[in-house]
């Protein structure tokens, strides 16, 4: 069935060293992804997106890379801070869908300072 | 910055109750939604609302959800009968367009017990 899955649970990475967190999805007709972060108590916060026909966009310090041959994506956090720490969740829009978006599980980033 | 209010950030109910949690979205969004988190899970769609009507839902937006604009700035999400399991973080977001022309603004969620 179709799904947005995260790799890995956890990723700990040393504030100021680079952060790579990725996401593999399970619909290669999906047309549009949006990393979100949600910090504790809060509601996901916009990231960045990309659309299937891209490859790569930045924004600042963030990179969103999207691989569609082995339908992976990945957000890249230059500089990690420690208002980094958060948990990171993918989500893709499924090929039908009007407006819903489907949600991976989410990983949790931790900075060590 | 514009932001999306969910009122209550807590509430508690007994099972068997009917609940309404409230949410004010961007003034000039058109695109309205509402999302739930079962702790420690994934954030689940439940249903989306453009036009005065809904315009997609999910398997898990059944009879027992409703979603209503009572005028123009509320959004609210009724859960009749409410179970167990319907303890949950439940989010209200807004969009100005339709994804992919940019995601949607998430509140800051309304976390209900049913005990």
């Amino acid at each position: 069935g179709e799904s947005v899955g995260l790799h890995l649970p956890t990723l700990s990475v040393q504030e100021g060293d680079n952060s790579i967190i990725n996401c593999a999805y399970s619909n290669s007709a999906s047309d549009y992804f949006i990393w979100y972060k949600q910090e504790s108590g809060k509601g996901p916060q916009f990231i960045i997106d990309i659309r299937s026909n891209m490859d790569k966009r930045q924004g600042q310090r963030v990179t969103v890379l999207l691989n569609k041959t082995v339908k992976h994506l990945s957000l890249q956090i230059a500089a990690t801070q420690p208002g980094d720490s958060a948990v990171y969740f993918c989500a893709e829009k499924p090929p039908g869908a009007n407006s819903k978006l489907t949600f991976g599980k989410g990983i949790t980033l931790s900075v060590r300072p | 910055e514009p932001e999306v209010t969910q009122t209550p950030s807590h509430q508690v109910t007994q099972m068997g109750q009917e609940v309404i949690l409230r949410c004010v979205p961007i003034s000039n969004h058109l695109y309205f939604y509402w999302y739930r988190q079962i702790l420690g899970q994934k954030v689940e769609f439940l249903v989306s609302f453009y036009n005065n009507e809904i315009s997609e839902k999910s398997e898990i937006f059944d009879d027992q959800f409703s979603v209503e604009r009572p005028d123009g700035s509320n959004f609210t999400l009724k859960i009749r009968s409410t179970k167990l399991e319907d303890s949950a973080m439940y989010f209200c977001a807004s969009s100005l367009f339709r994804p992919p022309a940019g995601g949607y603004t998430f509140g800051s969620g309304t976390r209900l017990t049913v005990v």
